[in-house]
């Protein structure tokens, strides 16, 4: 059962536009992240929140950034697109027990295309 | 910063035989060890973990070990099914590191009929 959605499913867009994409979660989780899968396959942490704060920021090109407007929402806006973008970005959330490892739980995906 | 290698990109085995997925990682401070299942065209869901604390755990058909001393963790799953066919994914965190989890590479499964 989906409990982390995001929106849009699909995105193509031409170098140089900006995107947003968003992330909702209904969870009740703390922390919600943002990572990058690439064609590849390989997975790579983006950034991640707890409670509306930013708690980690990758080595991340600073046309991206994450913005949180409480707990249950994470959106990434990417400004000004490069091919290199075109990937999967995948949303999740976890509880937070003071730092302590936990279960990331995924959306679905946004899948960036970018001519 | 960790890094943590999966050593087989690929895995073939028969309906009903045992599949073994294996991962190293480099930073001795790891101590949480999830692995990660995804589908083809779905997205990643949790299948199992394991804490430093302990060196095995099991949940069904599924075992983790764990060799704090080689820095090494596996995957164990026995009486393989068609619907095991998937990319599984293992991954590391460190304390303190707000689950920030370093992942291997995937391994894709095929369990043939």
């Amino acid at each position: 059962e989906t409990a982390v959605f995001q929106t849009p499913n699909y995105h193509v867009t031409q170098v140089g536009n900006e995107v947003s994409f968003n992330c909702k979660q209904t969870l009740g989780h703390d922390t919600m992240y943002w990572y990058k899968q690439d064609s590849k396959k390989l997975l790579k942490i983006m950034f991640s929140y707890n409670n509306k704060q930013l708690i980690v920021n990758e080595t991340v090109p600073r046309r991206f950034s994450p913005q949180s407007s409480d707990k249950a929402h994470l959106n990434l806006r990417i400004k000004s697109v490069e091919p290199e973008d075109s990937a999967v970005y995948l949303c999740a959330s976890s509880f937070d027990w003071g730092g302590f490892a936990e279960t990331l739980y995924f959306g679905s995906g946004t899948r960036l295309t970018v001519l | 910063g960790e890094k943590v290698e999966q050593h087989e990109s690929t895995l073939s085995v028969r309906e009903g035989d045992s599949a073994v997925i294996n991962c190293t990682y480099t930073d001795t401070a790891s101590s949480y060890f999830p692995w990660y299942k995804q589908e083809a065209g779905k997205s990643l869901h949790f299948v199992i973990d394991i804490r430093s604390n302990v060196d095995r755990k099991q949940s069904q058909r599924l075992t983790v070990l764990l060799d704090k001393k080689a820095k090494r963790f596996s995957l164990h799953i026995t009486a393989t099914q068609p619907e095991d066919s998937a990319i599984y994914f293992c991954a590391a965190s460190t304390p303190g590191s707000f689950n920030k989890l370093t992942f291997g590479a995937g391994t894709r499964l095929a369990v043939c009929p």
